[in-house]
């Protein structure tokens, strides 16, 4: 195992298309959850999935963004009619059942670029 | 709310000079605090927590840092930096409800000058 994965690592689009990135995480993690960094800035939390439910949405998750994780294993997350406001470092990161004590593990992350 | 500050945009410091990397936080119970370090485009790497114990942790890469309650601090030290240490550094508060989400800072430039 080779620690938490992200797919694409790099997506240019045109304004209005849609995008869907893919998450790998660290196999034994049951914890997954999104982050959406944007230049300069620290990493604003999107959203939280304990094995396949979705249990916490940022505000920051508009209509127009959507995460899945349909098996309990690897997550996707999917931006509708991208605007230029998209563009972004989206990063996962994953983490064992722990509680309080266990940190995250980040994977690469994904940057969006939307033209 | 959790949340944690980091006052400065950038630290700058010689090679073989200790550095700081400053870290305040508020929270509401016990804080589980850590730091995360950045390098251009990739992700974030773990460095080290606080869960309870010792106010001095130990972690990577030779990096400590030392909780204070009474001035509700973490700052990043280390006693020699190297121009390899130069990046991002985030530090980072636990959400307190079922997500355990981590709660990050703005982020702090280190330059470490030959």
């Amino acid at each position: 195992d080779t620690g938490v994965s992200q797919d694409p690592r790099h997506k240019i689009t045109k304004r209005g298309q849609n995008v869907t990135f893919r998450c790998d995480p660290i196999s034994e993690h049951n914890r997954l959850y999104w982050y959406r960094q944007t230049l300069g800035q620290g990493p604003e939390f999107l959203t939280y999935f304990q094995n396949e439910a979705q249990l916490e949405k940022s505000r920051l998750l508009s209509d127009r963004f959507s995460a899945e994780r349909p098996k309990g294993s690897f997550s996707t997350l999917e931006i509708q009619r991208t605007e230029q406001g998209d563009s972004a470092m989206y990063l996962c990161a994953s983490s064992e059942d722990r509680g309080v004590t266990g940190e995250l593990f980040f994977g690469e992350g994904s940057r969006l670029t939307v033209l | 709310a959790q949340s944690v500050a980091q006052p400065e945009d950038q630290v700058n410091v010689a090679e073989g000079n200790p550095l700081t990397v400053k870290c305040t936080y508020s929270v509401s119970g016990n804080p589980y605090l850590f730091w995360y370090v950045q390098y251009p485009n990739r992700g974030l790497q773990f460095l080290l927590k606080y869960i309870t114990g010792d106010n001095l942790v130990k972690g990577s890469y030779g990096f400590e840092a030392e909780f204070n309650k009474s001035q509700t601090s973490f700052h990043l030290k280390k006693p020699s930096a190297l121009v390899s240490d130069s990046a991002l550094y985030f530090c980072a508060v636990r959400d307190i409800d079922s997500s355990y989400k981590l709660i990050f800072g703005s982020g702090t430039r280190l330059l470490v000058r030959p």
